[in-house]
């Protein structure tokens, strides 16, 4: 059974960096995207991007500027960084087992609460 | 940048009837491989979401058979045939052609 679990500081304060890790269980990285979701409280779902296992990306158009995914196979984890953050960036964090040929988001982490604040 | 619309945004159902949302997508989530790639996934109180449809109409592993999915082009429905208590929860559908857009959500309550 495949398990995720997002690590990071659970507050930010304005204009720093977000970094967050997801590390996955009972799974290879291989052969498979992975990606990271994000939900403000209270409201939907936001993509905001995923990784190949060897790297490729593809980010969200309206994140772009300031998300970087990146992926270590060696530790089975993948990362996130969103910078510049403001209040706005005040989110739950998901990660989630994207594309492997079969299905999109089939394993998701439990999120983490990430408050951007002075 | 893609967008997809559902409706309605809300639902309150009599437990034993039926329950439908609507997704349109401002593209068609065809791919020159022939799948479409449009899901749906249920979001619980307190819980990430979970899959229930994966390209268009197959039911992921353990969703029951009166959840279904249908549709073509950019208008998309998830049907439930008899709505029980444990189908509550926010419904979202997702274009995943290359990116992943989500709809607003529609959040199905019981009366």
């Amino acid at each position: 059974q495949v398990q995720l679990q997002e690590s990071g500081p659970g507050l930010v304060k304005p204009s720093e960096t977000l970094s967050l890790v997801c590390t996955v269980s009972g799974g290879s990285l291989n052969n498979y995207h992975w990606g990271w979701i994000r939900q403000p409280p209270g409201k939907g779902l936001e993509w905001i991007g995923y990784i190949y296992y060897s790297g490729a990306t593809n980010y969200n158009p309206s994140l772009k500027s300031r998300v970087t995914i990146s992926v270590d196979t060696s530790r089975n984890q993948f990362s996130l960084e969103l910078t510049s953050v403001t209040a706005a960036d005040t989110a739950i964090y998901y990660c989630a087992r994207d594309y492997g040929g079969n299905y999109v988001f089939d394993y998701w982490g439990q999120g983490t609460l990430v408050t951007v604040s002075s | 940048d893609i967008v997809v619309t559902q409706t309605p945004l809300s639902l309150s159902v009599t437990p034993g009837q039926p329950a439908s949302i609507s997704c349109k997508s401002s593209q068609s989530p065809l791919h020159s491989d022939g799948r479409t790639y449009l899901y749906w996934y249920l979001q619980k109180a307190g819980q990430p979401p979970q899959l229930l449809i994966y390209e268009v109409s197959n039911r992921f592993s353990g969703v029951p058979d009166r959840v279904s999915g249908s549709g073509s082009g950019t208008d998309f429905t998830l049907k439930i045939s008899r709505v029980e208590a444990e189908d509550v929860g926010t419904y979202y559908c997702m274009y995943a052609l290359h990116v992943r857009t989500f709809g607003q959500g529609t959040k199905v309550e019981i009366k």
